[in-house]
């Protein structure tokens, strides 16, 4: 089945720092989105991104879904300690008939 | 809160049992989705159902089988339960049948010993 390769697999920074993740894929997604799972709870959908190049913000969070449909990033800026959590990212393709494919996750750990 | 309900929220069973995991979705969604959270496999789709019907299958097992029912409430029936199904089972709702954009529950914890 497809697969998504999402890294880093996890990142430990400073508060205030910039964050950068990334999801590729082998093959083409009509949709993408990006979700964050906090300890003990489902995921919760961030943004949703369905048009290639298309640039979406959401607060301080900013995705992009990679002209080629085979790629997205998630910049989070200013980090503060409520980003911590697990970030995936998911594709979909057209008519959502095969669920979503979810990467493996980015695990953010915020230092004071 | 997500508006979606699963229940129960931890569950510890024996190898060769069976379980049954129950969602509510949001008022109004129709649509109702199952997923297996594994540390080896991470989110893995399973099944939807949309308004008592299935509408798409992913990676679900022989052994598992699930249901919505005309309350739009949905459960998911785990047989012959083995060592490797100990995972966490997540139900989502949507409105639409054709939506990446996906309301999550708390999840189910199966652990199986």
């Amino acid at each position: 089945g497809q697969q998504l390769n999402q890294s880093p697999q996890s990142m430990f920074i400073q508060e205030g720092e910039d964050v950068s993740m990334n999801c590729t894929s082998s093959s083409i997604f009509n949709t993408w989105l990006w979700y964050k799972q906090d300890p003990g709870e489902g995921p919760v959908l961030l943004i949703a991104l369905y048009k290639a190049g298309e640039l979406t913000s959401n607060g301080r969070l900013t995705a992009q879904f990679g002209i080629t449909r085979k790629d997205s990033f998630l910049n989070i800026s200013a980090s503060i300690p409520s980003d911590v959590g697990i970030y995936f990212c998911a594709g979909q393709n057209g008519g959502g008939a095969d669920g979503l494919t979810f990467g493996k996750g980015t695990h953010l750990i915020i230092q004071p | 809160d997500s508006g979606v309900t699963q229940t129960p929220k931890h569950l510890i069973t024996a190898t060769g049992q069976r379980v049954t995991l129950r969602c509510s979705p949001r008022s109004g969604d129709l649509s109702v989705y199952w997923y297996q959270q594994s540390l080896d496999q991470g989110l893995q789709f399973l099944i939807q159902y949309y308004n008592g019907e299935e509408r798409a299958k992913g990676n679900i097992l022989e052994r598992f089988s699930a249901q919505q029912f005309p309350d739009l409430h949905s459960e998911l029936n785990l047989s012959s339960l083995e060592l490797g199904d100990s995972a966490l089972y997540f139900c989502a709702s949507s409105v639409e049948h054709r939506t990446g954009e996906l309301f999550f529950g708390e999840g189910s914890r199966l652990t199986v010993l």
